[in-house]
């Protein structure tokens, strides 16, 4: 079944530390997308890729970094430079004829 | 800055009415448009696009996109209490791969 698996569900940081978010997709897709989703809050862009090896800033990537180093990988690290990180983060992935679909995403909270 | 405006409710629906969801957007080159649903604490799910100016159905659920007026619509038939949920609209302003620009969503509720 093709889909894409955020992982974990849940993630909790402690001060000064870095974390990663996994996202994993076996779609084809070409492009990964993540957004952070805060409370009655629309989704906002942190980071996108159209292809291996490259990625693009979006509205709000301070504090955050990715690499996509596979098609089917593009992990997310919350840093500590961000220091309001607890928030719902979601990934996607889409291709020119396939519209963006999400993972289940993973709730991040502050210890 | 590339808007998208959504009303964010609570929309309140009896259950078999049409509900009827709103979505103005700021760029007039905007290529397509999409709406998803959200249930509380899942991720939103792709539930309508639409390219073209006019209407486009799909069981229940029919998209009306009017470009002119920058406008895009949803509207639910014989609403269900399932049907509660936060939809959001989405807009590609961009051709190709690129990332949508997303409403703060519109929160439904439909009355049993």
């Amino acid at each position: 079944d093709g889909g894409i698996t955020q992982s974990p569900k849940y993630l909790f940081r402690k001060e000064g530390q870095n974390v990663t978010l996994s996202c994993e997709q076996n779609l084809n897709h070409d492009a990964m997308y993540w957004y952070r989703q805060d409370p009655g809050q629309g989704l906002r862009l942190i980071y996108y890729s159209q292809i291996v090896n490259d990625f693009q800033k979006g509205d709000i990537a301070e504090g955050y970094s990715v690499s996509r180093e596979k098609k089917e990988s593009f992990p997310l690290t919350v840093t500590s430079a961000q220091k309001n990180p607890t928030a719902f983060y979601l990934c996607a992935s889409s291709t020119t004829a396939r519209p963006q679909h999400f993972g289940d995403g993973t709730r991040l909270s502050i210890l | 800055q590339k808007e998208v405006e959504q009303n964010s409710g609570p929309l309140s629906v009896p259950e078999g009415a049409i509900a009827s969801l709103n979505c103005t957007y700021s760029d007039r080159g905007s290529q397509s448009f999409f709406w998803y649903r959200q249930y509380s604490g899942k991720s939103p799910e792709l539930i309508m696009f639409i390219y073209s100016n006019g209407d486009k159905e799909d069981g229940r659920f029919t998209a009306q996109l009017n470009k002119a007026s920058q406008y895009v619509s949803l509207l639910i038939r014989d609403s269900q209490p399932s049907d509660s949920a936060t939809y959001l609209c989405a807009v590609n302003t961009n051709p190709g791969n690129t990332p949508l620009v997303f409403g703060k969503g519109t929160r439904l509720s439909v009355i049993a």
